[in-house]
């Protein structure tokens, strides 16, 4: 198995952008797609990129995803940040017999 | 659109039994593979177990390989966890969760709000 490494937390002020990183420790990060949730307390997950960078339906385009194949890890980045933004994020990726999530990085927009 | 919901959750002595469900309403669910997913008090989401839609295989982690199984039945939208042997590490939120495609490595798309398992 392996592990998505994430920052425990994030800050940043309102209309900044912010990047969150998520290091696979084994196998190659571009063998499998990344998705990355948002997670606000007292709701559901929510996919906020999946394959990457795609952004389902709904969500703004301040929202982007990326993979780097030479540091192994992927990357969400929130650009005109908002109070709204304010959540834990995930990001997630498998093999060929399990999901992993990472650890969670919590976002506060101050 | 799909909705889903679980049920099940409760209080159980350590080595206890438990099934938990998910209903799903929508007519996706039977062309979409599912998951559980948990997320234990104060932690972060853990997956826990997935089937596939197409081949029924199914698959689990390593956490909770030989004690858990995961069925689904699709004449009635339902998705089950029967759960044995339980552990104090196993008290945890259990979401049922959607894939957008057949695939069981796709993106969770629709998740249920959870049901509560407390182990003690």
């Amino acid at each position: 198995n392996f592990m998505l490494t994430q920052p425990h937390s994030v800050s940043e002020s309102p209309g900044k952008t912010v990047t969150i990183s998520c290091t696979r420790s084994s196998g190659n990060i571009a063998s499998h797609y990344v998705q990355w949730y948002q997670h606000r307390p007292g709701s559901s997950p929510t996919a906020v990129i999946y394959e990457n960078n795609q952004r389902p339906s709904g969500v703004p385009d301040r929202f982007s995803g990326s993979i780097d194949s030479p540091s192994n890890s992927a990357s969400l980045t929130i650009s005109g940040l908002k109070t709204e933004d304010e959540a834990d994020y995930y990001c997630q990726s498998n093999d060929i017999t399990s999901v992993v999530f990472g650890g969670g990085t919590k976002l506060t927009v101050l | 659109d799909v909705q889903l919901l679980e049920s099940g959750g409760a209080l159980v002595q350590p080595g206890g039994s438990l099934r938990l469900s998910c209903v799903a309403s929508g007519s996706s669910f039977t062309t979409h593979a599912l998951s559980w997913v948990r997320q234990a008090p104060g932690k972060g989401l853990e997956w826990v177990s997935s089937i596939s839609l197409t081949t029924g295989n199914t698959y689990y982690a390593a956490s909770v390989k030989g004690r858990f199984a995961v069925s689904r039945d699709n004449s009635e939208n339902a998705l089950t966890l029967q759960m044995h042997s339980l552990r104090a590490e196993d008290t945890a939120l259990y979401h049922c969760a959607q894939s957008s495609s057949w695939d069981w490595t796709d993106a969770l798309t629709i998740w249920g709000p959870g049901t509560m398992v407390t182990v003690s």
